[in-house]
């Protein structure tokens, strides 16, 4: 079964300590792994995604495919990373690729 | 910039009411979704496109139907709305998967539904 599976519901941290947003996957195949970011009042929007490899407003996440996880992380957070994040997996549906399984979210909360 | 439009930002129907909800997206997106967004919960998928006349049920479709007789147009219908599909529903787009395809999904602004 296709399944992401996120396990903080909230996470609390004060500006400038390290967050780790964990996410971990069940996929039968090469997964293709996204995180997406919801601001207040704002639409869903792609944070980063592991194909790029790249680092978006100081996030980074690895693929680890032995642990089967695609935790998000930063070392400083900000005030303004306060948001709804949520791990996203490319799967199959009848036969069709590009869908996208998306976990239940974790709220990060950053205190000044 | 690539915009996904859903029609209504705020709806209040009531129960038993057949209820439509549109989305329009200009990219050319061979993908289209709808998902219901409730807090714990995450996003779910209810349906599917990835073609004109073509759709994949999620994994909540009971209660819900589709249709996509455009490619620019995927649109979610509640047969007869229930109480308990009061929700905020996305609707999203997406390029087909390949090899150099960038299958970023991109987001509507969403419409909340309140089902009385």
């Amino acid at each position: 079964a296709q399944r992401v599976t996120q396990p903080e519901k909230l996470l609390s941290v004060f500006k400038g300590a390290p967050v780790e947003l964990k996410c971990n996957y069940s996929y039968s195949g090469s997964p293709e792994l996204f995180w997406y970011v919801q601001y207040s009042r704002q639409r869903l929007q792609l944070l980063l995604r592991h194909i790029s490899r790249e680092s978006i407003k100081g996030f980074t996440a690895d693929l680890n495919k032995g642990e089967t996880s695609f935790h998000l992380k930063k070392p400083f957070a900000q005030e303004e990373d306060s948001a709804m994040y949520y791990c996203a997996l490319s799967g199959d549906y009848g036969g069709s690729q590009g869908n996208l399984i998306f976990g239940k979210g974790t709220k990060l909360s950053v205190k000044p | 910039d690539v915009k996904v439009t859903q029609s209504s930002r705020y709806l209040v129907k009531r129960t038993g009411e057949k209820v439509f909800l549109e989305c329009v997206q200009d990219m050319d997106h061979e993908n289209m979704f709808w998902y219901r967004q409730d807090p714990g919960l995450g996003l779910r998928l209810i349906y599917f496109s990835y073609d004109v006349k073509m759709k994949e049920k999620g994994d909540i479709p009971e209660g819900y139907s589709v249709s996509r007789e455009k490619k620019e147009r995927f649109s979610l219908i509640l047969e007869s709305a229930s109480t308990n599909q009061t929700s905020m529903y996305l609707c999203a787009s997406s390029f087909m998967a390949g090899a150099l395809q960038n299958t970023e999904a991109f987001f509507g602004q969403g419409t909340r539904l309140t089902v009385v």
